[in-house]
């Protein structure tokens, strides 16, 4: 069964560094979500690509985070500089379409110390 | 906006027992409904969805749910519980038209006693 890569599965940073998280969607997925998931609560949109194309990043904070999908496949989401409260799981998703359901990778565990 | 709301952050049931996860949801238009499943630092696997049809969807590992577009509903059910069914679980809905966004349930906590 085809699979949402991410990667790394866990990640320990300082304050104010910088952390990076990969995703690799399902082939032939042209919609790919990040989501974030703080401990007890249900994921959020941070932001979503259709093929390289950024739909919604209306809840991205844009002075620490970025996020890009160059050619329209893979796509990483960096902050810059950490805060303590980033402290959750980063989920990354993709779909064909949202009938057919989205396919979830099984995250990145942030921890800022 | 949609909204999502799960009532009951903690269930606990006993082995073999029914488990019941209420959903209701907030939209204008009826959207497509889903449950998700996750395991300590897992991601999200899809338990069931409902787009369209029949109302009783089934998924896997014997839940099913049933939406009840006059409640605003899609509550989450299990005629038997079993211990390995301990974990969270996510109710989501988005818009129709597909390629929208899930918006998610704060997430009940379902945990199987003996």
């Amino acid at each position: 069964e085809a699979e949402v890569a991410q990667s790394p599965r866990y990640k320990i940073t300082e304050k104010s560094q910088a952390v990076a998280f990969w995703c690799d969607p399902i082939s032939g997925h042209a919609t790919l979500y990040w989501y974030r998931q703080i401990l007890g609560q249900g994921p959020e949109l941070l932001v979503q690509f259709q093929d390289e194309s950024v739909v919604d990043d209306s809840q991205l904070p844009k002075d620490r985070f970025s996020a890009e999908r160059l050619k329209g496949v893979d796509s990483t989401l960096k902050i810059q500089p950490a805060e303590l409260g980033d402290s959750a799981m980063y989920l990354c998703a993709s779909s064909i379409n949202g009938v057919s359901g989205y396919t979830f990778g099984s995250g990145t565990r942030l921890t800022v110390v | 906006a949609q909204s999502v709301t799960q009532l009951g952050s903690h269930v606990s049931v006993s082995e073999g027992a029914l488990v019941l996860l209420r959903c209701n949801y907030s939209s204008s238009v009826p959207p497509y409904l889903f449950w998700y499943v996750q395991y300590p630092n897992q991601g999200l696997q899809l338990l069931l969805k409902y787009t369209t049809g029949a109302t009783l969807v089934k998924g896997i590992n014997g839940f099913e749910a049933e939406f009840k577009k006059s409640e605003t509903s899609f509550h989450l059910t299990k005629p038997s519980a079993h211990m390995s069914d301990a974990a969270e679980y996510f109710c989501a809905v988005s818009e129709r038209g597909g390629g929208n966004k899930l918006t998610f349930g704060t997430g009940t906590q379902l945990k199987v006693e003996l």
